[in-house]
């Protein structure tokens, strides 16, 4: 069955990075590209960015321009999002999820259980 | 980009209907057919609702329709039952690789 496993939480201080990883598991994983989508605490959903796993293409949200960096690594099926210099506007729960393509046309079929990154001194 | 407009809140009685609107601009509601709506419960990942403005996924009740016009799309929920109660996004295609969401939406199963 399709899965996307994600890393576990983490409590990182102001002007760290962070990195969380996303594996995949029951699909061809180039086959469907991987978005980013966050969620601070009592807030709304908030789109990233994206990644192709097949070609390495990637695409970010104006306001993370800068700070924000997608991977991938197609031997082991999983890709990555990292945020450097954080904030605690960061604090959230960071979720990656599965669709056809970049303008997400069949929606997010799957998604991650969330990666929570709490940013406190 | 700003995100898509929800009310805050809706409320329905068992067995009623409800909208949900979902009020975006000419640059993505208005230009793309490429909305979508997620269901969040607390604590859990959202969940597909609809795709492509109206169309559902596998295994998503056809209680739960989706339907737009001009910069404004709408999921309607017929029959309300209790488990329908949670948060519920839009989310549009925004032209330039970009995409965004709305604000969101509680609905309460009174």
């Amino acid at each position: 069955q399709v899965q996307l496993v994600q890393s576990g939480a983490e409590v990182k201080k102001p002007g760290a990075s962070v990195k969380v990883s996303c594996k995949a598991s029951g699909y061809s994983f180039i086959g469907y590209y991987i978005h980013w989508v966050r969620q601070a605490p009592g807030q709304g959903l908030e789109w990233m960015g994206w990644i192709s796993p097949s070609s390495g293409a990637k695409h970010y949200a104006q306001k993370f321009q800068g700070r924000v960096t997608v991977t991938r690594d197609t031997s082991s099926s999983t890709a990555y999002m990292e945020l450097s210099r954080l904030r605690s506007d960061d604090t959230a729960v960071y979720y990656c999820a599965r669709t056809t393509d970049i303008v997400a046309t069949g929606g997010y079929d799957y998604w991650g259980q969330g990666t929570l990154v709490t940013v406190s001194s | 980009q700003s995100a898509l407009t929800q009310p805050a809140s809706v409320s329905g009685s068992p067995g009623q209907s409800i909208t949900i609107s979902c009020t975006g601009t000419s640059s993505d509601v208005g230009s793309y057919n490429l909305v979508s709506w997620y269901q969040q419960h607390p604590g859990k990942a959202p969940k597909l609702m609809i795709y492509e403005v109206s169309k559902r996924p596998s295994g998503v009740s056809n209680r739960f329709s989706g339907s737009k016009s001009g910069n404004t799309a709408s999921l309607t929920i017929s029959g309300l039952q209790a488990e329908d109660e949670a948060d519920y996004y839009c989310y549009s295609y925004a032209g330039s690789s970009t995409l965004v969401f709305g604000g969101g939406t509680k609905l309460t199963v009174l």
